[in-house]
């Protein structure tokens, strides 16, 4: 099916631990963005790509890496999980004309003991 | 810098009533303005966007919002709400030059009977 997908939807893991947050879209937009939602912040950026093997730092970046070998894959890696990455996770990608929207998964639910 | 301020964190209303959510934003250059609407457990649906041209857009499910730019603000309205309307909403800006998006912290609609 077309359109872009998050896994897994909801993770539980430990304090120190290295978690990957997947995210594949079919369109071959550029442009992918990692946000995470917490209460009271709104979405945050963490990362973003323009394409392929270019990859930016955003707001909130301490704590993640990103890669991107190809288009339509963007993972998301917690090198060692802290509570404070407790936090709803979504990736969004958009296409290259500078007036379309982004287009976002369902979210990914991290939970952080 | 540019951000997005959306003054209430959360707007009680009655089934029928009319509503209005606020958005402020500030930039020293255009900007794309958007809504979005999550619905439980989902990630973020586009409600409208404006570019440029006829400062009032039309959006799905009967919103719409009107661009101020001396006013700075980007309000959204509809003039009859549903139950189906409960949702959190988020107001949003991109600068014209740049790829990445800059949310609200989002109105918390609760639409009751």
């Amino acid at each position: 099916d077309a359109g872009i997908t998050q896994s897994p939807r909801y993770k539980i893991t430990e304090t120190g631990r290295q978690v990957t947050l997947m995210c594949h879209q079919t369109w071959s937009h550029s442009y992918m963005f990692w946000y995470r939602q917490d209460l009271g912040h709104g979405l945050r950026l963490i990362y973003y790509s323009a394409a392929a093997d270019i990859t930016d730092k955003g707001e909130v970046p301490d704590g993640y890496v990103v890669s991107r070998s190809k288009t339509e894959n963007f993972p998301l890696t917690l090198e060692s999980a802290t509570r404070s990455q407790t936090s709803v996770y979504f990736c969004a990608s958009r296409g290259t004309r500078g007036e379309t929207e982004a287009f976002f998964g369902q979210g990914t639910r991290l939970t952080v003991v | 810098a540019q951000s997005v301020t959306q003054l209430d964190s959360q707007v009680p209303v009655f089934e029928e009533a009319p509503v209005e959510l606020r958005c402020n934003y500030s930039s020293s250059v255009s900007v794309y303005l958007f809504w979005y609407v999550q619905y439980p457990n989902q990630g973020l649906q586009l409600l409208l966007k404006y570019l440029s041209g006829s400062t009032l857009v039309k959006g799905i499910n009967g919103f719409e919002a009107e661009f101020n730019k001396s006013q700075t603000s980007f309000h959204l309205r509809k003039p009859s709400v549903h139950i189906s309307d409960t949702a959190e909403y988020f107001c949003a800006l991109r600068n014209t030059g740049f790829q990445k998006l800059v949310f609200g912290t989002g109105t918390r609609l609760l639409v009751s009977p």
